[in-house]
């Protein structure tokens, strides 16, 4: 168990929908990171947030956004689905923000858009 | 844009060592190299990383080359546990910008 929890675990939609996926980092950890994993793209880093601000952007779509709230869970929106968006979404949390920090992921959400 | 390259799949037997390479040819100056392991139905979990040296710890060692082009992640003795999907990580941070490009991922198998 890597202290980082998610939810939902599965998530079932339809196109055109949008979704919320949580995050809650571990304990003391500053930065969340979001990732999907897709049998086609492979694992590819979405954004990341360090202490609610917004500190890089990775292949993240217009139609995604996330955010980080004060109490440091974050939240990834996915509007307009597409059926290209079914994938596993993993969150990840680090102590600090810069280059080289450890990162915990989370069990992931697994997303289906029908 | 950064690249990262593995091959897809490794055998090993148990209990001898592995050595998973992979291809970080756009590297430059400041930029890591991390690898992550994924068990089948879990997140990827963090093995080592490096940036101009080569590193030890208890999970693994890291041997990056003189160019820092490539890299060979070492495990010294194959368990069944060490059974996985091995990424590697090329992480660049500068000049405003920052990217973690992964690579396809090695799936390593290994023999009883």
């Amino acid at each position: 168990d890597s202290g980082v929890t998610q939810t939902p675990k599965h998530l079932i939609t339809a196109t055109g929908q949008r979704v919320t996926l949580r995050c809650s980092p571990r304990s003391g950890d500053l930065s969340v990171y979001w990732y999907q994993q897709s049998l086609d793209q492979g694992l590819q880093f979405l954004i990341q947030y360090y202490n609610g601000e917004e500190r890089a952007k990775g292949n993240i779509l217009e139609r995604f956004s996330a955010q980080q709230f004060p109490d440091l869970h974050s939240e990834l929106n996915l509007s307009s689905l597409e059926l290209g968006d079914s994938a596993l979404y993993f969150c990840a949390s680090s102590e600090a923000g810069g280059p080289y920090n450890e990162q915990f992921f989370g069990p992931g959400t697994r997303l289906t858009v029908l | 844009d950064a690249k990262t390259t593995q091959p897809n799949s490794m055998e090993s037997n148990e209990e001898e060592p592995v050595h998973l390479p992979c291809n970080h040819s756009t590297i430059s100056g400041t930029d890591y190299i991390h690898w992550y392991r994924q068990l089948p139905s879990q997140g990827p979990e963090y093995v080592i990383h490096g940036l101009t040296s080569n590193v030890n710890n208890r999970m693994a060692s890291l041997a990056i080359a003189e160019d820092r082009k490539s890299s060979t992640l070492i495990l010294h003795r194959a368990t069944l546990r060490d059974a996985a999907v091995y990424y590697c990580i090329h992480e660049y941070s500068g000049a405003g910008s920052y990217q973690l490009t992964f690579g396809k991922g090695t799936k390593l198998s290994v023999i009883p």
